[in-house]
Protein backbone atom coordinates (compact mmCIF):
# COMPACT_ATOMS: atom_id res chain seq x y z
CA UNK A 1 0.00 0.00 0.00
CA UNK A 2 1.23 2.90 -0.85
CA UNK A 3 -0.39 5.27 1.82
CA UNK A 4 -1.75 8.78 1.97
CA UNK A 5 -0.34 10.44 -1.01
CA UNK A 6 0.16 14.18 -1.10
CA UNK A 7 1.24 16.97 -3.62
CA UNK A 8 3.05 18.86 -4.22
CA UNK A 9 6.03 18.61 -0.79
CA UNK A 10 6.79 22.02 -1.26
CA UNK A 11 5.01 25.09 -2.61
CA UNK A 12 6.36 28.51 -2.31
CA UNK A 13 3.78 31.43 -3.66
CA UNK A 14 3.50 34.84 -3.16
CA UNK A 15 0.47 36.72 -2.04
CA UNK A 16 -2.67 36.66 -3.51
CA UNK A 17 -1.89 33.83 -5.60
CA UNK A 18 -3.98 30.55 -5.86
CA UNK A 19 -2.75 27.61 -3.74
CA UNK A 20 -4.38 24.42 -4.55
CA UNK A 21 -2.68 21.02 -2.26
CA UNK A 22 -4.22 17.88 -3.51
CA UNK A 23 -4.81 14.32 -1.47
CA UNK A 24 -4.95 10.61 -2.32
CA UNK A 25 -6.21 8.46 0.46
CA UNK A 26 -5.45 5.05 1.50
CA UNK A 27 -7.64 2.87 -0.91
CA UNK A 28 -10.90 1.34 1.42
CA UNK A 29 -10.38 4.01 4.26
CA UNK A 30 -14.02 5.99 4.87
CA UNK A 31 -12.88 8.87 6.48
CA UNK A 32 -10.38 11.72 5.66
CA UNK A 33 -9.10 15.24 7.75
CA UNK A 34 -6.82 18.43 6.53
CA UNK A 35 -4.92 19.07 9.09
CA UNK A 36 -2.16 22.21 9.45
CA UNK A 37 0.79 22.56 11.77
CA UNK A 38 2.17 25.20 12.86
CA UNK A 39 4.78 26.24 15.74
CA UNK A 40 2.33 28.18 17.37
CA UNK A 41 -0.74 26.71 17.36
CA UNK A 42 0.37 22.97 16.85
CA UNK A 43 -2.28 20.55 14.93
CA UNK A 44 -5.35 22.58 13.68
CA UNK A 45 -8.03 20.04 11.93
CA UNK A 46 -9.31 22.06 9.35
CA UNK A 47 -12.27 20.05 7.76
CA UNK A 48 -12.83 15.99 8.25
CA UNK A 49 -14.97 14.30 5.75
CA UNK A 50 -16.59 10.86 5.41
CA UNK A 51 -17.73 9.03 3.09
CA UNK A 52 -16.88 11.70 0.53
CA UNK A 53 -19.42 14.25 2.47
CA UNK A 54 -17.82 16.98 4.57
CA UNK A 55 -19.03 16.55 8.50
CA UNK A 56 -17.52 19.16 10.24
CA UNK A 57 -15.60 22.09 8.73
CA UNK A 58 -15.57 24.40 11.43
CA UNK A 59 -11.82 24.52 11.43
CA UNK A 60 -11.27 26.56 8.16
CA UNK A 61 -10.14 29.72 8.75
CA UNK A 62 -12.01 31.55 6.77
CA UNK A 63 -13.73 32.20 3.24
CA UNK A 64 -10.47 32.40 1.49
CA UNK A 65 -10.41 28.05 2.10
CA UNK A 66 -12.11 25.56 0.80
CA UNK A 67 -12.04 21.98 0.15
CA UNK A 68 -13.74 19.19 -1.89
CA UNK A 69 -13.67 15.85 -2.18
CA UNK A 70 -15.04 14.69 -5.08
CA UNK A 71 -14.37 10.97 -5.00
CA UNK A 72 -13.10 8.76 -2.52
CA UNK A 73 -9.99 8.86 -4.22
CA UNK A 74 -8.61 11.98 -3.98
CA UNK A 75 -9.27 15.75 -2.21
CA UNK A 76 -8.13 18.98 -2.51
CA UNK A 77 -7.67 22.12 -0.30
CA UNK A 78 -7.67 24.92 -2.04
CA UNK A 79 -6.36 28.75 -0.86
CA UNK A 80 -7.54 31.64 -2.82
CA UNK A 81 -6.08 34.45 -1.98
CA UNK A 82 -2.96 32.93 0.04
CA UNK A 83 -1.68 35.27 2.69
CA UNK A 84 1.68 35.03 4.43
CA UNK A 85 -0.11 33.86 7.45
CA UNK A 86 -1.17 30.86 5.87
CA UNK A 87 2.52 29.20 5.79
CA UNK A 88 2.12 26.04 7.28
CA UNK A 89 2.62 22.03 7.26
CA UNK A 90 -0.35 21.29 5.58
CA UNK A 91 -1.13 16.99 5.94
CA UNK A 92 -4.08 15.05 4.67
CA UNK A 93 -4.61 11.86 6.46
CA UNK A 94 -7.02 9.01 6.04
CA UNK A 95 -8.97 6.42 8.64
CA UNK A 96 -10.77 3.59 8.11
CA UNK A 97 -13.57 4.91 10.16
CA UNK A 98 -14.12 6.94 12.80
CA UNK A 99 -17.33 4.92 14.47
CA UNK A 100 -16.02 3.82 17.80
CA UNK A 101 -15.17 0.27 15.85
CA UNK A 102 -11.48 0.49 16.90
CA UNK A 103 -10.26 1.80 13.62
CA UNK A 104 -10.13 5.48 14.27
CA UNK A 105 -6.45 5.27 14.14
CA UNK A 106 -5.44 7.75 11.31
CA UNK A 107 -2.74 7.47 8.46
CA UNK A 108 -1.12 10.83 7.45
CA UNK A 109 0.29 11.83 4.34
CA UNK A 110 4.29 13.59 4.17
CA UNK A 111 2.16 16.90 4.24
CA UNK A 112 3.27 19.65 1.93
CA UNK A 113 5.47 22.65 3.51
CA UNK A 114 3.64 26.01 2.33
CA UNK A 115 4.95 29.44 2.27
CA UNK A 116 3.67 32.47 0.92
CA UNK A 117 5.93 35.34 0.55
CA UNK B 1 -15.86 21.49 23.37
CA UNK B 2 -13.10 18.42 24.24
CA UNK B 3 -9.84 19.08 24.82
CA UNK B 4 -6.59 17.45 25.07
CA UNK B 5 -3.82 18.82 27.19
CA UNK B 6 -0.85 17.24 26.82
CA UNK B 7 2.40 18.09 29.36
CA UNK B 8 5.75 18.23 29.59
CA UNK B 9 5.76 20.38 26.46
CA UNK B 10 9.24 19.89 26.17
CA UNK B 11 11.82 17.14 27.66
CA UNK B 12 15.27 17.11 27.56
CA UNK B 13 16.86 13.82 28.71
CA UNK B 14 20.17 12.40 28.89
CA UNK B 15 20.57 9.27 26.41
CA UNK B 16 20.15 6.61 28.48
CA UNK B 17 17.25 8.36 31.05
CA UNK B 18 13.36 7.23 31.27
CA UNK B 19 11.32 9.62 29.35
CA UNK B 20 7.20 9.83 30.75
CA UNK B 21 4.50 12.45 28.99
CA UNK B 22 0.96 12.87 30.13
CA UNK B 23 -2.35 13.09 28.56
CA UNK B 24 -5.31 14.69 29.72
CA UNK B 25 -8.68 14.68 28.69
CA UNK B 26 -11.86 17.08 29.66
CA UNK B 27 -14.14 14.41 28.54
CA UNK B 28 -14.17 10.52 29.34
CA UNK B 29 -12.47 8.88 26.05
CA UNK B 30 -13.98 5.85 23.99
CA UNK B 31 -10.25 5.35 22.82
CA UNK B 32 -7.08 7.31 22.77
CA UNK B 33 -4.66 7.05 20.11
CA UNK B 34 -0.49 7.85 20.20
CA UNK B 35 1.67 9.16 17.29
CA UNK B 36 5.32 9.99 17.04
CA UNK B 37 6.60 12.42 14.71
CA UNK B 38 9.95 12.69 14.00
CA UNK B 39 11.75 16.36 13.14
CA UNK B 40 10.86 16.98 9.65
CA UNK B 41 8.31 14.34 9.24
CA UNK B 42 5.13 13.31 9.75
CA UNK B 43 2.55 11.76 12.65
CA UNK B 44 2.82 8.10 12.67
CA UNK B 45 0.34 5.57 14.50
CA UNK B 46 2.23 3.74 17.41
CA UNK B 47 -0.62 2.32 19.62
CA UNK B 48 -4.68 2.51 20.66
CA UNK B 49 -5.85 1.79 23.82
CA UNK B 50 -9.56 1.20 24.51
CA UNK B 51 -10.33 -0.46 27.80
CA UNK B 52 -10.21 1.08 31.47
CA UNK B 53 -6.34 0.71 32.71
CA UNK B 54 -5.18 -0.57 29.80
CA UNK B 55 -1.86 -1.21 29.82
CA UNK B 56 0.39 -1.60 26.06
CA UNK B 57 4.37 -2.49 25.63
CA UNK B 58 6.45 -1.61 23.09
CA UNK B 59 9.69 -2.92 23.14
CA UNK B 60 11.39 0.26 25.31
CA UNK B 61 7.66 1.72 25.28
CA UNK B 62 4.35 1.40 27.92
CA UNK B 63 1.35 3.07 27.08
CA UNK B 64 -1.08 3.33 30.03
CA UNK B 65 -5.28 4.45 29.68
CA UNK B 66 -6.07 5.58 33.41
CA UNK B 67 -8.86 4.11 34.87
CA UNK B 68 -11.57 6.98 34.29
CA UNK B 69 -10.20 6.92 30.65
CA UNK B 70 -10.05 10.70 30.52
CA UNK B 71 -5.62 10.28 30.61
CA UNK B 72 -3.14 8.52 29.37
CA UNK B 73 0.56 8.31 29.51
CA UNK B 74 3.41 7.13 27.04
CA UNK B 75 6.85 6.06 29.31
CA UNK B 76 10.17 5.38 27.72
CA UNK B 77 12.75 3.54 29.46
CA UNK B 78 16.34 3.96 28.52
CA UNK B 79 15.86 6.53 25.75
CA UNK B 80 18.34 6.44 22.38
CA UNK B 81 18.53 9.18 20.19
CA UNK B 82 16.29 7.25 17.78
CA UNK B 83 13.82 8.01 20.49
CA UNK B 84 13.94 11.66 19.07
CA UNK B 85 10.22 12.94 18.24
CA UNK B 86 7.30 14.66 19.24
CA UNK B 87 4.69 12.77 20.72
CA UNK B 88 0.97 12.99 20.71
CA UNK B 89 -2.28 11.81 22.10
CA UNK B 90 -5.25 12.02 20.30
CA UNK B 91 -8.65 11.06 21.08
CA UNK B 92 -12.08 11.06 20.02
CA UNK B 93 -14.55 14.24 20.75
CA UNK B 94 -18.16 14.67 19.40
CA UNK B 95 -18.70 12.81 16.04
CA UNK B 96 -15.58 10.91 16.48
CA UNK B 97 -13.43 13.82 15.56
CA UNK B 98 -9.96 13.92 16.49
CA UNK B 99 -8.66 15.91 18.93
CA UNK B 100 -4.66 16.02 19.30
CA UNK B 101 -2.68 17.08 22.25
CA UNK B 102 0.04 20.12 21.42
CA UNK B 103 2.77 17.07 22.03
CA UNK B 104 5.64 16.62 24.02
CA UNK B 105 8.96 16.99 22.26
CA UNK B 106 11.82 14.83 23.41
CA UNK B 107 15.36 15.50 23.11
CA UNK B 108 17.79 13.06 23.54
CA UNK B 109 21.40 13.86 24.33
CA UNK B 110 24.00 11.69 23.08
Amino acid sequence: DAGVIQSPRHEVTEMGQEVTLRCKPISGHNSLFWYRQTMMRGLELLIYFNNNVPIDDSGMPEDRFSAKMPNASFSTLKIQPSEPRDSAVYFCASSPGRTGGGEEKLFFGSGTQLSVL
Amino acid sequence: GQQVMQIPQYQHVQEGEDFTTYCNSSTTLSNIQWYKQRPGGHPVFLIQLVKSGEVKKQKRLTFQFGEAKKNSSLHITATQTTDVGTYFCEGPGGSYIPTFGRGTSLIVHP
